[in-house]
Order: structure tokens, then sequence, then C-alpha cells
């Protein structure tokens, strides 16, 4: 089944410890995205990678960094995770660039105290 | 600057009611991208439509129409005959061809169906 994958799915950490919320998918998609969902202010792109070993920064990439060594795996690194950082964040795909529809992931719900 | 506005922050109907979501959107581009994405309370968020800014035809799938208007930079989303099932959030948002990377969201509108 086509898919983009993120794990985990829900975290609860402290302010300072890092953590990685890994995003995969199997479509051999070239273009891959982190958005960030915020009540009132809709989905916000953090990061985007239009292939391997290309990446650039979004509308709000402080605090976040992101690697895209393989095609298929897309992860978010959180160096050290602030209340701020506290959201909903989904990864999505797309065959070419973000003018193509895009496959989003699950979400992954994040809490940081 | 690119931008989208969707004004209506939540929106109310009674099943079989039709409704009107609206999408302004500012750009500087001649050629840019709209789509809508719908986020059903289960949280995924699931791809309705694309449009692209040289094609102003009005679209219609099933109980879903989609009204571009670049005369008032509007892509307005209806549903007819609403059903519960319809209640979402539903993202009107904006990609620019010269930087087709970045994908704009709009704030979203939230649709209640009741029965």
């Amino acid at each position: 089944e086509a898919q983009v994958t993120q794990n985990p799915r829900y975290l609860i950490t402290v302010t300072g410890k890092k953590l990685t919320v890994t995003c995969s998918q199997n479509m051999n998609h070239e273009y891959m995205s982190w958005y960030r969902q915020d009540p009132g202010l809709g989905l916000r792109q953090i990061y985007y990678s239009m292939n391997v070993e290309v990446t650039d920064k979004g509308d709000v990439p402080e605090g976040y960094k992101v690697s895209r060594k393989e095609k298929r795996n897309f992860p978010l690194i959180l160096e050290s995770p602030s209340p701020n950082q506290t959201s909903l964040y989904f990864c999505a795909s797309s065959p070419l660039a973000g003018y193509n529809e895009q496959f989003f992931g699950p979400g992954t719900r994040l809490t940081v105290l | 600057a690119q931008k989208v506005t969707q004004a209506q922050t939540e929106i109310s109907v009674v099943e079989k009611e039709d409704v009107t979501l609206d999408c302004v959107y500012e750009t500087r581009d001649t050629t840019y991208y709209l789509f809508w994405y719908k986020q059903p309370p289960s949280g995924e968020l699931v791809f309705l439509i694309r449009r692209n800014s040289f094609d102003e035809q009005n679209e219609i799938s099933g109980r879903y129409s989609w009204n571009f208007q670049k005369s008032t930079s509007s892509f307005n989303f209806t549903i007819t005959a609403s059903q519960v099932v319809d209640s979402a959030v539903y993202f009107c948002a904006l990609s620019e061809s010269y930087n087709t990377d970045k994908l704009i969201f709009g704030t979203g509108t939230r649709l209640q169906v009741f029965p």
C-alpha cells in the first residue's frame, strides 16, 4: 500500500531532550516536506527536500533540523525542544514538487513540557 | 507576498443544506496552483483538488464543486446536500510557480454538519 508513515504518533517529552520524528514513504517520491499544525494558524511548512541531500527552509524552520540521506526517509530533528514546539506535525511527499498533490502521513502529536 | 485567507473559522449546517467555503489568495505570480485538502476528525489530510491558474473552469465532483475566479482571487468550495461525513476541517492552499517547493496553507474552516 502506498503510504507515508511517521513515528512516533504521540510523544510527550521535556524541554531540552533531543528527539527525532521519523518519516518514510514508499512511493519513490522526490519531494518531501514537514509541516506543523497549530490552532488558528493552519499548517506551516518547516522544511522541505527536493531530493536526496537537498533540503531547504520553509516558513518556520527555527529549532528544527532535517536530513535526506535516502530518498524514502526524511527525519525531523529537534535538538533542544521547547514548549513552543508543542504541535501536531505532518510529513508529506509528492512525486516532483510542491505543486503536485501531496500525500500526508498520519501526523505526530508532540508535547514538550 | 503570497497568502491564503479562509475567513470562515467555523460553519455549522444541518444535513442536506448546501454550504460554501471561501478561499481568497494573494500572489504576484501569474502561474500558480490552488488546492483544497480535507482533514476529517480522524486527523489525516486528504487531497481534494488541484487547480492551476490557467484553468478557470469550474470543477464538479459528485456533491463537491469548486469555483475559481481570478478576477476576485478566490477559489471557493461548495458542498451540495451536505452529509454528516462532510464534517471536517477544510484547508485551501497555494503554490507559486517561481517557488513550487513551498505550499502556503490557509488557517482552515471547520465544517460541522448536524443530522
